[in-house]
């Protein structure tokens, strides 16, 4: 099945610009949606963006001008860029794969879910 | 962006009681509403998606309802690796598919 791995500097400093990658293997990046979601020191998840596998993007509007994601199929991964950091983005990165799926329910409705997560990396920004 | 409230922030359990967390969100969502687990220094993993539908693998002990704005999940016995963090997430906007702040569910 598919499996994830985060990986990227550990360290940052302010100002930067943070690059993460996650690789997949078991699966091909190319079909599936894939996704970023932080989780900073203590606090709860924020999602940070999605894309499809046709390479439509989407952004938390908190975010948007400062993350872009983006997908190498030669690689079969996907990565993550922030500029501009601050100490705000010190945090645990996690990738993970977004399931997008039919059901009936009440009516035919696509549902979007996390179901695949990678183990996480710690970013920390400081100088 | 649609906000979604997760109530209690926080509760004490026994092995064995009913459990039941709710997640509250600003407007109207459907049943597009996921529930995730998270043991302390773990990923999140996925229990249920599109409200009740329990994901491959999870235990029927856990369970989703709800629909519109108020969802609750419910675990029947808890068990003693049931003891983490439990986030909703909303997914009826899939320009911001926004968590709650999360229940941490603790040992009595």
């Amino acid at each position: 099945q598919v499996q994830l791995q985060e990986s990227g500097p550990g360290l940052v400093k302010p100002s930067e610009t943070l690059s993460l990658t996650c690789a997949v293997s078991g699966g091909s990046v190319s079909s599936y949606y894939w996704s970023w979601i932080r989780q900073p020191p203590g606090k709860g998840l924020e999602w940070i963006d999605y894309i499809s596998n046709s390479g439509t993007t989407n952004y938390n509007p908190s975010l948007k001008s400062r993350v872009t994601i983006s997908v190498d199929t030669s690689k079969n991964q996907f990565s993550l860029t922030v500029t501009s950091v601050t100490a705000a983005d010190t945090a645990v990165y996690y990738c993970a794969r977004v399931m997008v799926t039919s059901l009936k329910t009440d009516g035919y409705y696509t549902y979007y879910y996390m179901d695949v997560w990678g183990k996480g990396t710690t970013v920390t920004v400081s100088s | 962006d649609i906000q979604m409230t997760q109530s209690p922030s926080s509760l004490s359990a026994s092995v064995g009681d009913r459990v039941t967390i709710t997640c509250r969100a600003s407007q109207s969502i459907g049943t597009f509403l996921n529930w995730y687990q998270q043991k302390p220094g773990k990923a999140p993993k996925l229990l249920i998606y599109a409200a009740f539908i329990l994901q491959s693998g999870v235990p029927s002990r856990f369970s989703g309802g709800g629909t519109g704005t108020d969802f609750t999940l419910t675990i029947s016995s808890l068990q003693s690796e049931d003891f983490a963090t439990y986030f909703c997430q909303q997914s009826y906007s899939t320009l911001a598919l926004t968590f709650g702040g999360g229940t941490t569910v603790e040992i009595k």
